[in-house]
């Protein structure tokens, strides 16, 4: 099945500690993103990455790292939290940019 | 950057009634136009594209909308509505040749009474 899996679904953190959430898609698509979901302000781009070490700012980079060293993962990093990233999170991945992303399930930070 | 705006934040609609969900966009370059939607607790899913051609596209579920490049429009429509499509719905633009940036609208929130 055609899938993009993101882990942890949710995760209740504190402030500066160091988390990861790792995404990974089976399709073979070239194009991975990153997202951030508040209520009122839709769906904002954190990363995206056009192929393997490929990797550009979206809208919301502040606070965030990305890697992209395999075609199928892209692990979301968060160095040192902070409450104003709560939120939820979603990766995507594409074929093309003229293509429809497919969504992960969102993961939910809480960070105390 | 690009700017989406969904102009409604919500729109209630009574059961089997006719919907238009509004979307408008700046752009003065050519872009890729979607709609999605969203489920309680779950990520999102394609309603449809637009991406050239035909200025009418139509989706899954009996949705279809309407590319209006004058009035840099794409506006979402549904004839007749069943519960079923309460849901969250975003529109979304991508710049062909920017490596895969999206930008996405604030979302309307649909809700079908019975």
């Amino acid at each position: 099945e055609a899938q993009v899996t993101q882990n942890p679904r949710y995760l209740i953190t504190v402030t500066g500690k160091k988390l990861t959430v790792t995404c990974s898609q089976n399709m073979n698509h070239e194009y991975m993103s990153w997202y951030r979901q508040d209520p009122g302000l839709g769906l904002r781009q954190i990363y995206y990455s056009m192929n393997v070490e490929v990797t550009d700012k979206g809208d919301v980079p502040e606070g965030y790292k990305v890697s992209r060293k395999e075609k199928r993962n892209f692990p979301l990093i968060l160095e040192s939290p902070s409450p104003n990233q709560t939120s939820l999170y979603f990766c995507a991945s594409g074929q093309a940019e003229d293509q429809p992303q497919h969504f992960g399930d969102g993961t939910r930070l809480s960070i105390l | 950057a690009q700017s989406v705006t969904q102009l409604d934040s919500q729109v209630p609609v009574f059961e089997e009634a006719p919907v238009e969900l509004r979307c408008n966009y700046s752009s003065s370059v050519s872009v890729y136009l979607f709609w999605y939607v969203q489920y309680p607790n779950q990520g999102l899913q394609l309603l449809l594209k637009y991406l050239s051609g035909s200025t009418l596209v139509k989706g899954i579920n009996g949705f279809e909308a309407e590319f209006n490049k004058s009035q840099t429009s794409f506006h979402l429509r549904k004839p007749s509505v069943h519960i079923s499509d309460t849901a969250e719905y975003f529109c979304a633009v991508s710049v062909p040749n920017t490596g895969n940036q999206f930008y996405f609208g604030t979302g309307t929130s649909l809700t079908v009474i019975p």
